[in-house]
C-alpha cells in the first residue's frame, strides 16, 4: 500500500515551454500532496503544499506564477513549470499523506527529472 | 537556518556490522521524526518513524532512537547488507504540521 506515481519520469524541453508533471496516489486518498525539488547532492527542498480543492501553499522564495499547482481530486496533483528556463532543470518529487491512516508519514513518488535546453 | 542536520555526509560500514546514522535538530516543536532511504534518480522510500512520546521504535533490522533532551535521533541498521547502500535522510515535523523538514542526507556504503 501507499504507492505514489509520477508521470513523466523524465522530460527534456526547450526554454520557454511549459511542462506538466502529474502525481497520483494509487491506493489511497490524499487530501494533501507536496512538491519538492532536489538539486544534485543536496537535500529535498519543499516547494509547495497542495490541498485538494483549494489553493496551494507555496514556500518562501517559490514563484507561484511559475510553478502552478492543481489538486483537482483526492488522488491527483499536477505541477506545471511555466516558461521553463535552464535554471529550472532539476529533479522534482511529489509526496502524499494517506488521509485514511491519520499519520504524518509522507509517501514519495519516483521523481521527475526535468532538463530545460 | 538548518533545523535538521545530518553532520556526516558519508559513512562506510562492513557488511554484517551495525550502521549508525545520526541526526540532530534544533526546533523543540518537532514531535514526529522519520527516516527515508533514497537511491539516485528515485524518490525517497519511507523506512521508519518515531513520535516524540517514544524513545525507541523498531522494525526488523531498523531501529530509531530518539533523545529529546539532546535533540538527537539515530537510525541503527543491523546487520548491514549491500542493498542498504543509499542516501539516508532524516526528516521532522512539528505539531501536526504537514510540512517535513529534511536533513542534508548521509550516503551509506556497505562494503562486502
Amino acid at each position: 500500500g501507499a504507492v505514489v506515481s509520477q508521470h513523466p519520469s523524465w522530460v527534456i524541453c526547450k526554454s520557454g515551454t511549459s511542462v506538466k508533471i502529474e502525481c497520483r496516489s494509487l491506493d489511497f486518498q490524499a487530501t494533501t500532496m507536496f512538491w519538492y525539488r532536489q538539486f544534485p547532492k543536496q537535500s529535498l527542498m519543499l516547494m509547495a503544499t497542495s490541498n485538494e480543492g483549494s489553493k496551494a501553499t507555496y514556500e518562501q522564495g517559490v514563484e507561484k506564477d511559475k510553478f502552478l499547482i492543481n489538486h483537482a481530486s483526492l488522488t491527483l496533483s499536477t505541477l506545471t513549470v511555466t516558461s521553463a528556463h535552464p535554471e529550472d532543470s532539476s529533479f522534482y518529487i511529489c509526496s502524499a499523506r494517506d488521509a485514511g491512516r491519520g499519520q504524518e508519514t509522507q509517501y514519495f513518488g519516483p521523481g521527475t527529472r526535468l532538463l530545460v535546453l | 537556518d538548518q533545523q535538521v542536520k545530518q553532520n556526516s555526509p558519508s559513512l562506510s560500514v562492513q557488511e554484517g556490522r551495525i550502521s549508525i546514522l545520526n541526526c540532530d535538530y534544533t526546533n523543540s516543536m518537532f514531535d514526529y521524526f522519520l527516516w527515508y532511504k533514497k537511491y539516485p534518480a528515485e524518490g525517497p522510500t519511507f523506512l521508519i518513524s518515531i513520535s516524540s512520546i517514544k524513545d525507541k521504535n523498531e522494525d526488523g533490522r531498523f531501529t530509531v532512537f530518539l533523545n529529546k533532551s539532546a535533540k538527537h535521533l539515530s537510525l541503527h541498521i543491523v546487520p548491514s547488507q549491500p542493498g542498504d547502500s543509499a542516501v539516508y535522510f532524516c526528516a521532522a515535523s512539528a505539531g501536526g504540521a504537514q510540512k517535513l523538514v529534511f536533513g542534508q542526507g548521509t550516503r551509506l556504503t556497505i562494503n562486502p
